[in-house]
């Protein structure tokens, strides 16, 4: 089936920087689409992407849709304590169903 | 507006134990889906159902089963646990209309299987 790579498996910033993270697909996707998992909870939708090249934002945050179809970029500005989580991107996979990646661990630093 | 409720939150199991996770959700949606989550492995769907009386085989079905009777609740057995199974199960729901409509995500049950 299909697989996907997220690049940094984990990353610790101070408070007030801007985070970069991205994921990869060894096919090609129609759809992109990132979550946030907060400690204990079940993942929430943050951004969802569906055209190739499409920039969206969210607050703070702002995805991209790479124009390969292969990857997708997700940032966060002026990160604060509460970004803290692991962020995962999705993609369309059989039966209707979605494919996760392994997830980026996020750590803020006060 | 409960979403998607899973129960137990947390289970100790011995191995060769047999049980139930519960999901219900109550926005009337077709697809249900269950996933287990490991650590640096992301979610890895289990099974998943695109409505009642309907079921299917995801990733890692071994050593689980499921039935969806109704609409609102979709169950995951273990028959036979492992430590293998050790790991965080969420269930999580959408709209059948398409791939646009968002999962929507229990909060998870915790299982270790000793």
């Amino acid at each position: 089936g299909q697989q996907l790579n997220q690049s940094p498996q984990s990353m610790f910033i101070q408070e007030g920087e801007d985070v970069s993270m991205n994921c990869t697909s060894s096919s090609i996707f129609n759809t992109w689409l990132w979550y946030k998992q907060d400690p204990g909870e079940g993942p929430v939708l943050l951004i969802a992407l569906y055209k190739a090249g499409e920039l969206t934002s969210n607050g703070r945050l702002t995805a991209q849709f790479g124009i390969t179809r292969k990857d997708s970029f997700l940032n966060i500005s002026a990160s604060i304590p509460s970004d803290v989580g692991i962020y995962f991107c999705a993609g369309p996979n059989y039966g209707q169903n979605f494919v996760f990646g392994p997830g980026t661990r996020l750590s803020v630093l006060p | 507006n409960a979403g998607v409720t899973q129960t137990p939150k947390f289970q100790v199991l011995k191995t060769g134990q047999s049980m139930t996770l519960q999901c219900a959700q109550d926005m009337n949606h077709e697809y249900m889906s269950w996933y287990r989550q490991d650590p640096g492995m992301g979610l890895r769907l289990i099974h998943y159902s695109v409505g009642a009386g309907i079921t299917d085989q995801g990733e890692v079905p071994n050593g689980y089963n499921v039935s969806r009777s109704t609409t609102e609740d979709f169950p995951l057995r273990l028959l036979s646990a492992a430590p293998s199974q050790t790991s965080v199960y969420f269930c999580a729901s959408r709209p059948r209309t398409g791939m646009r409509s968002p999962l929507h995500f229990g909060n998870g049950t915790r299982l270790t299987v000793t």
